[in-house]
């Protein structure tokens, strides 16, 4: 069973803060790691789909980073607003022929205006 | 913008009853998935389902459930008695590759009384 963790489970920050979580996986077996971002009452969003180690991606005031050695990625956010609040998830896929995906628990993110 | 669209967005049954949840995946995607996140708990992988046949499936996915794409378009969520247990946002998702990001319908909320 594949145990992806992600911490904090929750987050307040101010707007304007910036901010960043953490995705840790098994290092052994890496294959790829996707972030997604789910607001309330919305469907999860795609933010990254990461394969290499060292390997970083942005998107806006997002970035995230990979370590696959040591088994974790960070997501930041840079200049945090409100419309920023959401769940991010971290999903590795298991062993498989359609590489169904093993999510963390989720970071809620909550900005204060 | 194309997108996963998921009927109905909220359904009460009692237990005992059958379900059917609908989705209709963005239509040059090849891999469709359904995943369940029971509240409070980790977003879980139920089905994935490629070239009109399961690829894989989870434990959960037991004989109560089943899926099919009757018509190219459709992919549906069949769970023939329901238990209260099965009350959760029921995702449905597709991707082009399977090895991509997946994109996600707005979810179906299943209450099971």
């Amino acid at each position: 069973i594949l145990n992806v963790e992600q911490s904090p489970q929750s987050l307040h920050v101010q707007e304007g803060d910036s901010t960043n979580f953490t995705c840790s996986f098994p290092s052994s077996n890496f294959y790829a790691l996707h972030w997604y971002r789910w607001e309330t009452a919305k469907s999860p969003e795609a933010l990254f789909v990461m394969t290499l180690n060292g390997d970083e991606k942005k998107k806006g005031r997002i970035s995230a980073t990979l370590n696959t050695k040591e088994g974790y990625s960070y997501l930041y956010i840079k200049g945090s607003q409100p419309e920023d609040s959401a769940t991010y998830l971290c999903a590795l896929p298991t062993s498989g022929s359609a590489r169904q995906l093993t999510f963390g628990s989720g970071t809620q993110l909550t900005v204060l205006p | 913008e194309p997108e996963v669209t998921q009927t109905p967005s909220h359904q009460v049954t009692q237990m005992g009853q059958e379900v059917i949840l609908h989705c209709v995946p963005i239509s040059n995607h090849l891999y469709f998935y359904w995943y369940r996140q029971i509240l409070g708990q980790k977003v879980e992988f139920l089905v994935s389902f490629y070239n009109n046949e399961i690829s894989e499936k989870s434990e959960i996915f037991d004989d109560q459930f089943s899926v099919e794409r009757p018509d190219g378009s459709n992919f549906t969520l069949k769970i023939r008695s329901t238990k209260l247990e099965d009350s959760a946002m029921y995702f449905c998702a597709s991707r082009v590759l399977f090895t991509g990001e997946l994109f996600f319908g707005e979810g179906s909320r299943l209450t099971v009384l």
